[in-house]
């Protein structure tokens, strides 16, 4: 079975500071890892897939197969990066790709 | 173009009675899912359709759940004799292939 864990229902960071979304996965073969958020009152996007290995809006994440992890950071948080975070995984294959999420972080950026 | 659109955005219902929820997806998207977000659960996969291959029906909760998608386009999820657990925001995905998937807005589901 397919797990997503993300222990921290809710962080709240003062502008500028550093921010880290925790998400630990559950997965026997090598699955592909995602961060989506959802903005208050917009539909749920796409923040980051592992394979791309790119930088949106100052995120980065990288997976961390031997510690089964997906950690989410930027390094100097924004008032606009206020939103609910969703770390979730794609287990491929014969299981299609069809998501599992975690419970969701809600992030709260203090001017 | 326009993304996933769904429609209604919001449907109060009584407890038993039958809802429909429509989910257009992006033109020429082969793959199509359903999920649902409840304070409860979480965002739960529910079912997944995927060109003209028979679909994943693994997540659906129960036989009141169903889902067609006509012509490989617009996709339409039932539940029958609605319970008041059913209340949840009923998400549709779309994507190419295997590719990312892109969401809608969805339909928030009250069974009053």
């Amino acid at each position: 079975a397919q797990r997503v864990t993300q222990p921290e229902k809710l962080l709240s960071v003062f502008k500028g500071a550093p921010v880290e979304l925790k998400c630990n996965y559950s997965y026997s073969g090598s699955p592909e890892l995602f961060w989506y958020v959802q903005y208050s009152r917009q539909r749920l996007q796409l923040l980051l897939r592992h394979i791309s290995r790119e930088s949106i809006k100052g995120f980065t994440a990288d997976l961390n197969k031997g510690e089964t992890s997906f950690h989410l950071k930027k390094p100097f948080a924004q008032e606009e990066d206020s939103a609910m975070y969703y770390c979730a995984l794609s287990g491929g294959g014969a299981a299609g790709n069809k998501l599992t999420f975690g419970g969701g972080t809600r992030v709260l950026v203090k001017p | 173009g326009a993304g996933v659109s769904q429609s209604p955005s919001n449907k109060v219902t009584e407890k038993g009675k039958d809802v429909e929820l429509r989910c257009d997806p992006i033109s020429g998207h082969t793959a199509l899912y359903w999920y649902r977000q409840s304070l409860g659960q979480g965002l739960e996969f529910l079912i997944y359709f995927q060109g003209n291959s028979a679909p994943d029906k693994s997540g659906l909760p129960s036989d009141r759940f169903s889902a067609e998608r006509t012509g490989g386009s617009v996709s339409t999820l039932t539940i029958q004799r609605t319970q008041q657990e059913d209340s949840a925001v009923y998400l549709c995905a779309s994507s190419l292939a295997r590719s990312v998937q892109f969401f809608g807005p969805g339909t928030r589901l009250t069974v009053l």
